[in-house]
């Protein structure tokens, strides 16, 4: 079974840093791009980052680049997002999700798992 | 980046009736489009992928259709546990993005 347990969140002040991690389990978790989408409360879902499964590749939503950075660790079986300089805009529910590997697009996929999603909440 | 509107922001079906979502892009997706299933306090999951396939495990009840810009999500007979938020998301191109949602609600 997959499995993705996100952790990390939690309340900050604008301006701060929070690290997140995604932990993976019931798959082979070095050969799947993952993703990092997030919920503001009462909101709709917004992409937030993507990571290759090698880390050779690896894109922003605007409204974050510069900001947060999304790397992976494959020996431990774990997704991350550091998230700095945080804006109250940030506050959401982060998902990590893994990428399916078939019916792609020449570019990009849909996330075929999601994890239960962790806080953050930015606000002073 | 491509818009992807989804309508109507909200639903009110009667068990065992038919419910109709829409969603639109701004662009043509081919068929670069998903449907995710969200209930309250939880996290989305997969419904369908390709515009019209449906995941593993997902009732023969929901149907997905649809190519280019415009795509439905049919739920033919609606159940219980059907009532959600439903959002559609393209993955035709960077950035992914999703539609607003549609809530489906008892009527």
């Amino acid at each position: 079974e997959v499995k993705l347990v996100e952790s990390g969140g939690g309340v900050v002040q604008p301006g701060g840093s929070l690290r997140l991690s995604c932990a993976a389990s019931g798959f082979t978790f070095s050969t799947y791009s993952m993703t990092w989408v997030r919920q503001a409360p009462g909101k709709g879902l917004e992409w937030v980052s993507y990571i290759g499964s090698r880390s050779r590749t690896i894109y922003y939503s605007d409204s974050v680049k510069g900001r947060f950075s999304i790397s992976r660790d494959n020996a431990k079986n774990s997704l991350y997002l550091q998230m700095n300089s945080l804006r109250v805009e940030d506050t959401a529910v982060y998902y990590c999700a893994r990428d399916s590997t078939f019916y792609c697009s020449r570019t990009s996929c849909f996330s075929d798992s999601w994890g239960q999603g962790t806080l953050v909440t930015v606000s002073s | 980046e491509i818009v992807m509107t989804q309508s109507p922001v909200t639903l009110s079906v009667s068990p065992g009736e038919r419910a109709t979502l829409s969603c639109r892009a701004s662009q043509s997706i081919g068929s670069n489009l998903a449907w995710f299933q969200q209930k309250p306090g939880q996290a989305p999951s997969l419904l369908i992928y390709g515009a019209s396939i449906r995941a593993t495990g997902i009732p023969a009840r929901f149907s997905g259709s649809g190519s280019g810009t415009e795509f439905t999500l049919t739920i033919s007979v609606q159940q219980s546990e059907d009532f959600a938020v439903y959002h559609c998301q393209q993955y035709h191109n960077w950035p992914l993005t999703f539609g607003g949602g549609t809530k489906v609600e008892i009527k």
